[in-house]
């Protein structure tokens, strides 16, 4: 069975610099695919940013990056920059790929603050 | 914006009533994902609906059941509502099964039942 662990219930980060949100993940799958989600108080599920596991180099979307460790089973998010609209919670989640859109597993999620 | 559209924000029930939850995929999506996010938790998987059928079901009694239409938006019911069914009900869009695919999601409907 899959699992997302996020340990850091909230972080803060002062405006403009960076910060590492955690991701620890447990599948059996050799193929499956980790993803970052934000969710303002709003409601709604960002995509911000996706690395396949046979992908080798790190993913980066603008000022996300994913820190991807295989052999650690970490995926962590690297928001540099940070800005005061990037307070939120951020989701960290997992799906196995084999057999194509399968469901997603989440995690419990980071609550990001960023101090002006 | 995803283009991901859900109806109603918001729903008050009490418990023991039906409700139903709607939602409109991306243009070019055919399948469509429901989750439910209960508070201070992430979303859990309640099923997928991929081409009009039932693709995939979590842990989630008989009473959640859905549709999905020929355009592809869908439906989610749940029968008998408990007061544990209060939450925030997120639907999500993604296209044809493919590696890597991203699912993308609408602004959710959140239910509180009483």
């Amino acid at each position: 069975a899959q699992k997302i662990t996020q340990t850091q219930p909230g972080m803060f980060v002062q405006e403009k610099e960076a910060v590492t949100l955690d991701c620890t993940y447990d599948t059996s799958d050799p193929s499956y695919g980790l993803f970052w989600y934000k969710q303002p108080s709003s409601g709604e599920m960002i995509f911000l940013i996706y690395q396949g596991s046979y992908d080798q180099q790190n993913a980066t979307e603008g000022r996300y990056s994913l820190n991807f460790q295989k052999a650690r089973k970490s995926a962590n998010l690297v928001i540099s920059a940070s800005q005061l609209g990037d307070s939120a919670m951020y989701f960290c989640a997992m799906r196995e790929e084999n057999s194509g859109n399968t469901p997603l597993v989440f995690g419990k999620g980071t609550r990001l603050s960023v101090i002006a | 914006e995803t283009g991901v559209t859900q109806s109603p924000t918001h729903l008050i029930k009490t418990r023991g009533q039906q409700v139903t939850l709607r939602c409109s995929s991306q243009s070019g999506h055919n399948t469509v994902s429901w989750y439910q996010q209960a508070l201070g938790q992430g979303p859990q998987f309640i099923f997928q609906y991929y081409r009009e059928e039932e693709n995939g079901r979590g842990n989630f009694p008989p009473r959640f059941s859905g549709l999905q239409f020929p355009n592809y938006s869908s439906e989610l019911n749940v029968n008998a509502l408990e007061l544990d069914d209060s939450a925030l009900y997120l639907c999500a869009s993604s296209r044809e099964r493919a590696y890597g695919e991203t699912q993308y999601f609408g602004p959710g409907t959140r239910l509180l039942v009483l």
